[in-house]
């Protein structure tokens, strides 16, 4: 499987956006970019995806570079309740390969 | 909210003993997929199945078998349980579209068991 690469740790302020990096230069033409977080004693949940260009939705947007060996993971406006790790995936079957992700910390 | 639950939330136990860990959805998902959660180490795929009765090994499936006889249902079982084993587990479920299941997975609440 593709491997991703993120920060270990992040900090933002709430109420200003954010955006969480993902490298994966070795992604092939059929993976799928997925995000997921987790949030402190619960399991993950889905973010968004996309394949090759930028995805909204309720939660995120999620912008993927021309080459796709990065993307990056807009949140529009951090509020305390985001403070969670994100996980950048890649996914071409039906499983999910997690990696370490980005511990996301949102100062009040 | 999908219906997943788990069960035990909770268990400790002996080295050597047999566990069984149970995952329940409500959603007809065809995907099921079992999870451990350790400092460290992120979540690392146990095994999962794609069907009743089909499962496949995931990256860590030393020491764990599991069993899907029921859609709604999937096992996982700790033969011997062993001091390593302890961690958080977590079940998930998916359901595909077509021959691509690159639909989202959700999460259960998580299973923390403990081996002495």
């Amino acid at each position: 499987d593709a491997k991703t690469t993120q920060p270990n740790s992040m900090e933002s302020n709430e109420e200003e956006p954010v955006h969480l990096p993902c490298n994966h230069s070795t992604i092939s033409g059929t993976d799928y970019i997925h995000w997921y977080r987790q949030l402190p004693s619960q399991g993950p949940e889905y973010v968004i995806h996309g394949l090759t260009s930028n995805v909204n939705n309720r939660m995120a947007s999620l912008a993927i570079a021309e080459d796709r060996k990065s993307s990056t993971l807009i949140l529009h406006r951090a509020t305390l309740r985001d403070a969670a790790v994100y996980y950048c995936i890649l996914r071409r079957d039906d499983k999910i390969i997690f990696g370490k992700g980005t511990r996301l910390h949102i100062l009040p | 909210d999908a219906g997943i639950t788990q069960s035990p939330r909770h268990k400790v136990t002996e080295t050597g003993t047999p566990v069984t860990l149970r995952c329940h959805q409500t959603e007809n998902h065809r995907y099921m997929y079992w999870y451990r959660q350790d400092p460290g180490h992120g979540l690392r795929l146990i095994h999962y199945s794609y069907g009743v009765k089909d499962t496949d090994k995931g990256e860590v499936s030393d020491g764990y078998s599991v069993s899907r006889s029921k859609t709604e249902d999937f096992l996982l079982t700790l033969e011997s349980a062993t001091s390593s084993q302890t961690s958080v587990y977590f079940c998930a479920i998916s359901e595909s579209t077509g021959s691509t299941p690159l639909n989202e997975q959700f999460f259960g609440p998580g299973t923390r068991l403990t081996v002495l």
